[in-house]
């Protein structure tokens, strides 16, 4: 069964940059045309996508709202997708969510993980 | 860009009702690519429905999705007590603001 698990500080001072990792388990993160994605949701509020990339980390697809800031890489070696955010906010401040996207949906999600700015 | 409108914000059932959540597209969506989740208080979104139609594996049969072009349905047809929770509809990575289905 396939598990995917966020890594990274739980704490990020404003200005600088969030940096996530996603570990995937139960399966390889090229086994397939998978598309591996980044989801966020403030404290109480809804569900905002982050990124995309496709397993062979040639194609990367960013919200626009967050297209300058952001960057979704894979590592195929460490079977991990990673999440930059840079000059954060605390806007920024939310639960981050990796997740598998076959066609266009959400089909397996990590747990989430919360990231608070704040100095 | 799509925008995705669900309505009601809030439905407040009794166990053993029917619920009926409604999501509306400022577009038509392609293919009929419309998704559902179920979010639980401190948990990770699980996927429901995909193809506005078909139940996602292990996904109980009382969970039904309809609908084509901008308006689409998921129906509850009897609450359980385990499937109180935030419903959120998706399509080419928009998520609508969500449907909170709580307890009367």
């Amino acid at each position: 069964q396939l598990q995917l698990q966020e890594s990274g500080p739980g704490l990020v001072k404003p200005s600088e940059t969030l940096s996530l990792a996603c570990t995937v388990s139960g399966g390889s993160i090229s086994s397939s045309s998978n598309h591996w994605g980044w989801i966020r949701q403030p404290p109480g509020k809804g569900l905002e996508w982050i990124g995309t990339v496709h397993y062979n980390g040639g194609s990367t697809y960013y919200n626009p709202s967050l297209k300058s800031r952001v960057t979704v890489s894979v590592d195929t070696s460490r079977n991990q997708f990673s999440l930059r955010l840079t000059s954060v906010t605390a806007a920024d401040t939310a639960v981050y969510y990796c997740a598998r996207m076959p066609g266009g949906l959400f089909d397996s999600w990590g747990q989430g993980t919360l990231v608070t700015v704040s100095s | 860009e799509i925008v995705l409108t669900q309505s009601p914000g809030t439905l407040s059932l009794s166990p053993g009702e029917r619920a009926t959540l409604s999501c509306r597209a400022s577009q038509s969506v392609s293919n009929n690519q419309l998704v559902w989740y179920q979010q639980k208080p401190g948990q990770a979104p699980r996927l429901l429905i995909y193809g506005a139609s078909t139940r996602a594996t292990g996904i109980p049969d009382r969970f039904s999705g309809s609908g084509s072009g901008t308006d689409f349905t998921l129906t509850i047809s009897r609450l359980e007590p385990e499937d109180f929770a935030v419903f959120y509809c998706q399509h080419d990575a928009i998520f609508g603001p969500g449907t909170k289905v709580d307890v009367k």
